[in-house]
């Protein structure tokens, strides 16, 4: 069982906007930036939002993150074939003295 | 451009020691105080952070693998070594190696990884 919980799937039809949360508790969430990491089938995963709402060079702004409190969200606007993937957030955790990851979203295009 | 390799045997025999090298190209692994990680993936599971390593030493492991696990690195080499002993089928995985961004010991942020190598515990 994963120390930060996420939704193990989530769909959604080329266009539309779609939401991943990611909910965790005060040492680990409530305290350090939440990163988002996708992985397309096959792949490594990739550094997809970093620090919350922080975006690496050449991901494209569809790709927002947000934080409040223990729970962090990934929204994708504007739903492409190619957003179909993997996704994991992932934050320090100050009581574990370690990384920790959600257990993944796989996110379907329709 | 930064870029990690992995290599090491891809079967290990349960009871054994599961041996694993990063080669870093395109910066050292002492500069800037960074981080270097190792993190791994069951076939069709979800992505397990196993710990992080300063080059000067100063470690920060997985909990559940800390009795197993030793990383270690060789600056001469450019390179990062991943020990994982007393191995079973569990430890069946892909395992990637990662730079952990600025942070208390590395943080999160995992930026690039390595393309990541498949070792499978069997006899």
């Amino acid at each position: 069982q994963s120390v930060l919980t996420q939704p193990p799937s989530a769909s959604g039809t080329p266009g539309q906007r779609v939401t991943i949360s990611c909910s965790g508790s005060s040492s680990n969430i409530g305290s350090n930036t939440v990163n988002w990491y996708q992985q397309l089938p096959g792949t490594a995963p990739k550094l997809l939002i970093y620090s919350n709402n922080q975006r690496p060079s050449g991901v494209p702004d569809r790709f927002s993150g947000s934080k409040s409190g223990t729970s962090a969200s990934l929204a994708i606007s504007g739903l492409q074939s190619e957003d179909e993937a993997d996704y994991y957030c992932a934050a320090w955790d100050d009581s574990l003295n370690g990384s920790v990851f959600g257990g993944g979203t796989k996110l379907t295009v329709l | 451009q930064l870029q990690l390799q992995e290599s090491g045997p891809g079967l290990v025999k349960p009871s054994e020691t599961l041996s694993l090298t990063c080669t870093v190209s395109g910066g050292s692994i002492s500069s800037n105080n960074y981080y270097w990680g190792w993190i791994r993936q069951p076939p069709g599971k979800g992505l397990e952070w196993i710990g992080n390593i300063l080059y000067g030493g100063n470690t920060y492991y997985n909990l559940s693998l800390k009795s197993r696990v030793t990383m270690s690195v060789d600056t001469s080499k450019n390179q990062i070594f991943l020990k994982l002993s007393a191995v079973t089928a569990a430890d069946t995985a892909v395992y990637y190696c990662v730079r952990p961004g600025p942070g208390v010991g590395g943080g999160s942020r995992f930026d690039p990884w390595g393309q990541g190598t498949l070792v499978t515990v069997s006899s």
